[in-house]
């Protein structure tokens, strides 16, 4: 158990609809990042928010939005679904700004039908 | 500009045998490099990882990486597979020079199925 909570892990729904994933970093852990993992892309890094401020962005598309909160965990919003969107989404958090030892969470398994 | 790749998408060996799962990589700026683990139905964990210093990498579970700057390689290995051993395994690479922000960038992946 890394400490990251994800939530929901499954999530089915329809095109067009909207979506809220929501991530709960390990205790202590100011820093959050995003990523999607599907087969043709592999595990791609969406954006990173430190103590609520956006630090990086990845391969995020326009439809994506998130935000971090004062109590640290965040969420990721997924709008205009299309079946392409369709992916396991990760959440992982670290301790400060130069990360690199991050702790993934389970992951939300998106459907989009 | 940075790229990871791993070469073969599944290995296969018998319990234990040698695993050897190759990664190279292309960075512009000195890498540091990283391997994760990833078991079905979770996230991902890191093994291992080279920053500075000491090139070989010693990881959980008995893998141990070692960083070749001449061959831009960074290969897992272990010296005897178990079963327990079967999952996926990630590469990935990032800049020294980042500041902060991240980017990481990920191989796509190496299955490994340990043969009994």
């Amino acid at each position: 158990d890394s400490g990251v909570t994800q939530t929901p892990k499954h999530l089915i729904t329809a095109t067009g609809q909207r979506v809220t994933l929501r991530c709960s970093p390990r205790s202590g852990d100011l820093s959050v990042y995003w990523y999607q993992q599907s087969l043709d892309q592999g595990l791609q890094f969406l954006i990173q928010y430190y103590n609520g401020e956006e630090r990086a962005k990845g391969n995020i598309l326009e439809r994506f939005s998130a935000q971090q909160f004062p109590d640290l965990h965040s969420e990721l919003n997924l709008s205009s679904l299309e079946l392409g969107d369709s992916a396991l989404y990760f959440c992982a958090s670290s301790v400060d700004l130069d990360p690199y030892e991050q702790y993934f969470g389970p992951g939300t398994r998106l459907t989009v039908t | 500009a940075q790229s990871v790749t791993q070469l073969g998408s599944h290995v296969s060996v018998s319990e234990g045998a040698l695993v050897l799962l190759r990664c190279n990589y292309s960075s512009s700026v000195p890498p540091y490099l990283f391997w994760y683990v990833q078991y079905p139905n979770q996230g991902l964990q890191l093994l291992l990882k080279y920053t500075t210093g000491a090139t070989l990498v010693k990881g959980i579970n008995g893998f141990e990486a070692e960083f070749k700057k001449s061959e831009t390689s960074f290969h897992l290995t272990k010296p005897s597979a178990h079963m327990s051993d079967a999952a996926e395994y990630f590469c990935a690479v990032a800049p020294s020079d980042s500041g902060g922000y991240q980017k990481v960038t990920f191989g796509i992946g190496t299955k490994l199925q340990v043969i009994p």
